[in-house]
C-alpha cells in the first residue's frame, strides 16, 4: 500500500511564526501536491513538485513556500503564519504518468 | 477556465433509497474524471475514475461529454456511505486536480 505520512495531525501556531509541515510518501512517486481543504471551498491546490527541486505554483500559493530536497520529502513551510491559514492541509503524491494521487491524513492547522 | 461544480453541499437520503451527487465541468479538452470519497477520521481516497468504467461499493459514474457531467449514482444508499465526497479532474499534460467543493452525504437510518 502507498503510504503518505504527514508529520503532524494537529498545530497550533501563533501569529507570525514560521511553521514547517512535512509530508513523506513511501513509494517513490515523482509527483507531489500540497492542498488546503476548506469547508464550502473544496481542495485548492497550493504548489505541487514533479521532481526533486522542481516546484510549481498552485492556485493559492500566497503566504507559502516549499522544498522538495529528497524525492520522498516535500515539504510546506509557512513563512509568516497568519490566522486566515488556518486549516486542514493535505499533502499527495502520485506516480509520473499516473492520475490517481495517494493522499495523507491531513494536518489541522490553528493559527492563533 | 476550468472548473468543477458540485451543487449540493449537503444530501440527505434515507437507508435504501437511490442516491445521487451531482458533478458538471468546464473543460473544452479530454479531461479524466475522479471520485474521492473521505469518510470520518480517514484520509481521501479514489473511489472510482471515468476510465475505469467500473463499480466500486455499488458506486457507478458514466461521462457525459455532452452535458458535462460525471454524477455519481448509486440504486440502495447504506449507512456506511456517509462520507464527504469530491469530484475532481485533470487534464492532459498536468497531474493536477482540480476539485469540486464537494458534498456531504448523510445516509439516514
Amino acid at each position: 500500500d502507498v503510504k503518505v505520512t504527514q508529520s503532524s495531525r494537529y498545530l497550533v501556531k501563533r501569529t507570525g511564526e514560521k511553521v514547517f509541515l512535512e509530508c513523506v510518501q513511501d513509494m517513490d512517486h515523482e509527483n507531489m501536491f500540497w492542498y488546503r481543504q476548506d469547508p464550502g471551498l473544496g481542495l485548492r491546490l497550493i504548489y505541487f513538485s514533479y521532481d526533486v527541486k522542481m516546484k510549481e505554483k498552485g492556485d493559492i500559493p500566497e503566504g507559502y513556500s516549499v522544498s522538495r530536497e529528497k524525492k520522498e520529502r516535500f515539504s510546506l513551510i509557512l513563512e509568516s503564519a497568519s490566522t486566515n491559514q488556518t486549516s486542514m492541509y493535505l499533502c499527495a503524491s502520485s506516480e509520473q504518468g499516473a492520475r490517481v494521487a495517494f493522499f495523507g491524513q491531513g494536518t489541522r492547522l490553528t493559527v492563533v | 477556465a476550468q472548473r468543477v461544480t458540485q451543487p449540493e453541499k449537503l444530501l440527505s437520503v434515507f437507508k435504501g433509497a437511490p442516491v445521487e451527487l451531482k458533478c458538471n465541468y468546464s473543460y473544452s479538452g479530454s479531461p479524466e474524471l475522479f471520485w474521492y470519497v473521505q469518510y470520518s477520521r480517514q484520509r481521501l481516497q479514489l473511489l472510482l475514475r471515468h476510465i475505469s468504467r467500473e463499480s466500486i461499493k455499488g458506486f457507478t459514474a458514466d461521462l457525459n461529454k455532452g452535458e458535462t457531467s460525471f454524477h455519481l449514482k448509486k440504486p440502495f444508499a447504506q449507512e456506511e456511505d456517509s462520507a464527504m465526497y469530491y469530484c475532481a479532474l485533470t487534464t492532459s499534460g498536468t497531474y493536477k486536480y482540480i476539485f469540486g467543493t464537494g458534498t456531504r452525504l448523510k445516509v439516514l437510518a
